[in-house]
């Protein structure tokens, strides 16, 4: 059984530039998680999609991160503008349902300059 | 809403010893809590869950202990070997998962 894949897996910008980030979760899970992960932290939670609606999104800074997973597989995470302080890596999570394991991808590094 | 805490930051052992890492969460409603073994460059995976129904539960040389009414669990790893270095987190979920901020494993041959 084929992984969470995100692309790309290494990202350098400077700040006020726009980046997007990519996730194809394993087939047939139908929801969906994007992390923050900064340096020497555990995992934040941004956003949790099922299927194509967001179930939890509080922590996602909505001034400048926005996501969408528009046909309930693949999922699109942007900053626009980007900040030095989003440098971290971004981390794509599947499970079949939201009480279920989560599976990870190997996360997107992005530095910001 | 949700805090881990997790302890200690850092763990350095011999091979063939035993590891063990203790978390501490603050929302009596979570009742699930799984562990992340990462390595650099990867993403977390998990090796061994436990839900708020069972107070032990053990995968070979992995075990994990839950106290819900002391709000802490506990990761055991027995016979260490070198490729168990890495960074292990814990994490606890009554809506969302809340994660620790993970420990250091170096085992030293």
């Amino acid at each position: 059984e084929a992984g969470v894949a995100q692309s790309p897996r290494y990202k350098i910008i400077e700040k006020r530039q726009s980046v997007a980030f990519w996730c194809n979760p394993i087939s047939g899970h139908a929801t969906l998680y994007w992390y923050q992960q900064i340096l020497g932290q555990g995992p934040k939670l941004l956003i949790q999609f099922q299927n194509n609606g967001v179930v939890d999104d509080s922590q996602l800074p909505k001034d400048r991160f926005s996501a969408e997973r528009l046909k309930g597989v693949d999922s699109t995470l942007k900053i626009q503008p980007a900040k030095l302080e989003d440098s971290a890596v971004y981390l794509c999570a599947s499970s079949p349902s939201g009480l279920n394991e989560q599976y990870f991808g190997p996360g997107t590094r992005l530095t910001v300059t | 809403g949700e805090n881990v805490e997790q302890h200690p930051s850092t763990l350095s052992v011999q091979e063939g010893d035993s590891a063990v890492i203790k978390c501490t969460y603050s929302d009596s409603a979570s009742n699930y809590f799984p562990w992340y073994k990462q390595e650099l460059g990867k993403g977390p995976q998990l090796i061994i869950d436990i839900r708020s129904n069972v107070g032990e539960k053990k995968d070979q040389r992995i075990a994990v202990t839950l106290n819900k009414t002391a709000k802490h669990f506990s990761l055991h790893i027995t016979e260490t070997q070198p490729e168990d270095s890495a960074v292990y987190f814990c994490a606890a979920r009554y809506s969302t998962l809340t994660f620790g901020k993970g420990t250091m494993l170096l085992v030293s041959p």
